[in-house]
C-alpha cells in the first residue's frame, strides 16, 4: 500500500530534550516536505527536498533541522526543543511536476508534538 | 508575498443540496492549484488539481473553476454528503518558487443531515 508513515503519531517531551520525528514514503518519490500545522494559521511548511542530499527551508525553518540521506526517508529534528514548537506536523511527499514543481501531496497520518 | 486565503471559514449544509468551496490567491504566476480534504484527526488528502492553462476540471461529484482574470479559485461538491463534512484546503505552486506550496486557512464543511 502506497503511504507515507510518521513515527512517533504523539509525543510529550520536554524543553531542550532532542528529539527527532521520522518519515518514510515507500512511493519513490522525488518530493519530500515538512509542514506544521497549528489553530487558525494552517498549514506552514518548515522544510523540503526535492531530492537525496537537496534540502532548503520553508517558511518557518527555525528550530529545526532535516536531512535527506535516502531518497523513502526525511526525518526532521528539533534539536533543543521549545514551547512554541507544540503542533501537529506532517510529513509529505511527491513526484515532480516540473523542475521546480511537486505534484499532489501525499501525507503522513501526523504527528502531535508536545513540548513542555 | 503570496498568498491563498478562503473567503469563509465555515459553510453549513442540507445533505443532498450542492456546496461551493472559494479560494482566492494573489500571485497571478501561480502555475498549479490543488484541492486538499482533511478529516478529523487524519492527514490532508489529494481530492482534484488544475493547472493555469485550464478553467474547470471534473472529477467524481467534484469540480474545480479556476478564474484567473480575478484570481479565483472554487470546489463545487455536488448532493454533499455526510462523509464530505471536513476541512478543505486549497494550495498554491509556482514552478519559480523551487519546491514551495502554500496552502489556505481552510473552510470547514459541515454537512447536516
Amino acid at each position: 500500500e502506497a503511504q507515507v508513515t510518521q513515527n512517533p503519531r504523539y509525543l510529550i517531551t520536554v524543553t531542550g530534550k532532542k528529539l527527532t520525528v521520522t518519515c518514510s514514503q515507500n512511493m519513490n518519490h522525488e518530493y519530500m516536505s515538512w509542514y506544521r500545522q497549528d489553530p487558525g494559521l494552517g498549514l506552514r511548511q518548515i522544510y523540503y527536498s526535492m531530492n537525496v542530499e537537496v534540502t532548503d527551508k520553508g517558511d518557518v525553518p527555525e528550530g529545526y533541522k532535516v536531512s535527506r540521506k535516502e531518497k523513502r526517508n526525511f526525518p526532521l529534528i528539533l534539536e533543543s526543543p521549545s514551547p512554541n514548537q507544540t503542533s501537529l506536523y506532517f510529513c509529505a511527499s511527491s513526484w515532480r511536476l516540473g523542475q521546480y514543481m511537486p505534484g499532489e501531496l501525499f501525507f503522513g497520518e501526523g504527528s502531535r508534538l508536545t513540548v513542555l | 508575498g503570496e498568498s491563498v486565503g478562503l473567503h469563509l471559514p465555515t459553510l453549513s449544509v442540507q445533505e443532498g443540496d450542492n456546496s461551493i468551496i472559494n479560494c482566492a490567491y494573489s500571485n497571478s504566476a501561480s502555475d498549479y492549484f490543488i484541492w486538499y480534504k482533511q478529516e478529523s484527526g487524519k492527514g490532508p488528502q489529494f481530492i482534484i488539481d488544475i493547472r493555469s492553462n485550464m478553467d474547470k476540471r471534473q472529477g467524481q461529484r467534484v469540480t474545480v473553476l479556476l478564474n484567473k482574470t480575478v484570481k479565483h479559485l472554487s470546489l463545487q461538491i455536488a448532493a454533499t454528503q455526510p462523509g464530505d463534512s471536513a476541512v478543505y484546503f486549497c494550495a498554491e505552486n509556482l514552478n519559480t518558487n523551487a519546491g514551495k506550496s502554500t496552502f489556505g486557512d481552510g473552510t470547514t464543511l459541515t454537512v447536516k443531515p
